[in-house]
Order: structure tokens, then sequence, then C-alpha cells
């Protein structure tokens, strides 16, 4: 049974660029969950995506959207990035809706991702 | 989602129980604690949750106080490959409902001393 996959690992990019990480969930799990860890701090919720579209969406700016697929898979975008973007990104998969106990996020290894 | 307070670091000796204290007076009745580890440059690894009875699994055991403002996991043989940063996490869980974000602090920091 997979776990939870992201891709690439890390990634440089420079200020201004776009980026677009990539996550695949859990099998049987159909909810992704994107956070930002910066060094030193627990992670912080971006957004989640359930049924292709955004359900729930924490203090980020516009600058970072997503999608869902068919498939349950999902990217993360970031455009215009800023210094204070480089972070480490990590994807969650869920199973939802249901009983709060299938609700339990599973998480990916993240994609270091730094910006210069 | 309730805040959770939880001591900065703790030292434990190998193959003694870990204790990790959490504290959640705030915690209301459709609440849930959940405990997360996350390894260096890992992603969060899920342990355990509870509402208000105790609970164990294959590597945990949480023990949450009658007045559920606070909690314990235990490690009941902590090795090194414990060594980590443990987030308590308090989160409104709705039956049938959607899920949402979590809410991370910094969480404690486990060192396990051999």
């Amino acid at each position: 049974d997979a776990g939870v996959t992201q891709s690439p690992t890390h990634l440089i990019k420079t200020r201004g660029q776009q980026v677009t990480l990539r996550c695949s969930p859990k099998s049987g799990h159909d909810t992704v969950s994107w956070y930002q860890q910066a060094l030193g701090q627990g992670p912080q919720f971006i957004f989640q995506y359930y049924e292709e579209e955004e359900r729930q969406r924490g203090n980020f700016p516009d600058r970072f959207s997503g999608h869902q697929f068919p498939n349950y898979s999902s990217e993360l975008n970031v455009n215009a990035l800023l210094l204070g973007d480089s972070a480490l990104y990590l994807c969650a998969s869920s199973r939802s809706p249901g009983l709060a106990d299938q609700e339990t996020q599973y998480f990916g290894p993240g994609t270091r991702l730094l910006v210069l | 989602d309730a805040k959770t307070t939880q001591p900065t670091s703790m030292d434990c000796a190998e193959g003694r129980a870990a204790n990790l204290p959490c504290n959640h007076s705030t915690i209301s009745g459709n609440e849930y604690v959940y405990w997360y580890r996350q390894i260096h440059s890992q992603g969060p690894q899920y342990i355990i949750h509870g509402l208000k009875n105790n609970e164990t699994n294959e590597m945990a055991s949480l023990i949450i106080t009658e007045d559920r403002k606070s909690s314990t996991l235990i490690l009941p043989h902590a090795t090194l490959r414990d060594t980590a940063v443990y987030y308590c996490i308090v989160r409104v869980a709705i039956a049938g409902g959607g899920a949402d974000g979590l809410t991370f602090g910094k969480g404690t920091h486990l060192i396990i001393q051999p």
C-alpha cells in the first residue's frame, strides 16, 4: 500500500519565478492538504482540496494556488516567488467525508524549495 | 481549534519510558487530541489520537485526563530512533463532515540519550 508521495524532493528557483509541486495521496484517500514548514517552525496549513475544489484555506496570499485532479492527486503552484517562500512543502492526504476517525491526515516526505 | 502548550524539549534515557505532556485547557467537547512526530527533515508521522478514553497502539499510549484539559503521550521503551519533534494537536472532528487543516505549534523536541 503506497503512502503519500511528493515530487520533486528538492528544487531551487530564483525570485520572481513560478513553481509547481506535486502530490499523490495514499491509496483510498480523496482529500489533499498542503502545508508550508519554514526552518525551525511547525507546519503551517495552506489549503485543502476535496472533489477537485478548494475546501478550506489558511492565511496565505493568492500567489499560492492549487489543483486537484480526478485521480485525487494534487498540485501546489506558487507564483512570483519570494526569498521567504523557501521552506519544506508538505502534502497530507485523508479520507472524507466520514466519521472523524477516518479523517486522520498522513503526510508525505515533502519537497524542499530554495528560492535564491 | 483549541491551543496546546508543550515543553520545548525533553531528554529520556534509551530503554526507559518517555512521557510527553500536553496542556489543552480550552479544549471543547467535540475536539480530538492528535499526536504526530517529525524526525529531522522528514514529513510528520501520525502516532495516535483520542477523544476522552485512553488509547494504545503499536507505537504509543495516549492518556487523557478526565477533565480533558491535558494529555500525556507515552513511548513505553524509547530507542534512539524516537528522537524527534513531537506535536500535540487539538482538532475539531465533525462526523460526516469535512476534515480541516491541522494547527501545529512548535512541539517538544525529545532527545533519547544512549
